[in-house]
């Protein structure tokens, strides 16, 4: 398989609490995405992360990149129901490549 | 204004038959991507073209799949001799310029070959 792996596979929270998602790749990249999707539905983007950035915000959203691990995070704070997807990071090293993803639930 | 659209969203195909998925992208996105999406996985991807040049089509996995973007707007996916091993969902997305971009996705074509 060509993609990056994300860690949880699923994750379950209530509403109001932080959701962590984690993401590893394996090239060198110019930049690393985070995408949403929800059930049945494209990919919608959410933040750009660019290789000599070691943090991002935007939102509730937060996203770290440490490229000495290959490795990147997603911090969703305060989460809603309305949040409940699966989370995707991807790498645009000598192609595009999709991580496995993160089944995010937030329960009201 | 128009999303990206794709055509048709759900597509039924016996083994053997050859089917062709349409991408309409943004106006003006100059990037043009597929990717293939089993259940429960991410997007895997396929080919990628800068207006009509198809940069990179080194993850179509077989000489079935052929994708082509003539007039550098319209896309399509064409999958010859269809397997059952090819049902998924097709995704295509546009960008401004290159792969570094921020991605707009259509809703995609879901394939399932009987």
């Amino acid at each position: 398989s060509q993609q990056g792996e994300e860690d949880p596979q699923a994750l379950s929270i209530q509403e109001g609490e932080n959701a962590t998602m984690n993401c590893s790749y394996k090239t060198s990249i110019n930049n690393l995405q985070w995408y949403r999707q929800n059930s049945g539905r494209g990919l919608v983007h959410l933040i750009l992360i660019r290789s000599n950035e070691r943090e991002k915000h935007s939102g509730r959203l937060r996203v770290t990149l440490d490229t000495s691990k290959k490795s990147s995070s997603l911090l969703i704070t305060a989460s809603r129901a309305a949040d409940t997807a699966s989370y995707f990071c991807a790498t645009d090293g000598s192609t595009f490549i999709f991580g496995s993803g993160t089944r995010l639930s937030v329960k009201p | 204004g128009a999303g990206v659209s794709q055509s048709p969203r759900y597509k039924v195909a016996k083994r053997g038959q050859d089917v062709a998925l349409r991408c309409d992208p943004i106006s003006g996105h100059v990037s043009l991507f597929w990717y293939q999406q089993a259940l429960g996985q991410g997007p895997e991807f396929l080919t990628y073209f800068q207006n009509e040049a198809q940069l990179d089509k080194s993850g179509l996995p077989s000489d079935r799949f052929f994708a082509e973007r003539p007039e550098g707007s319209v896309s399509t996916l064409k999958i010859q001799r269809t397997q059952q091993e090819d049902s998924a969902v097709y995704l295509c997305a546009s960008s401004l310029a290159g792969k570094e971009r921020q991605q707009y996705f259509g809703p995609g074509t879901r394939l399932t070959v009987t």
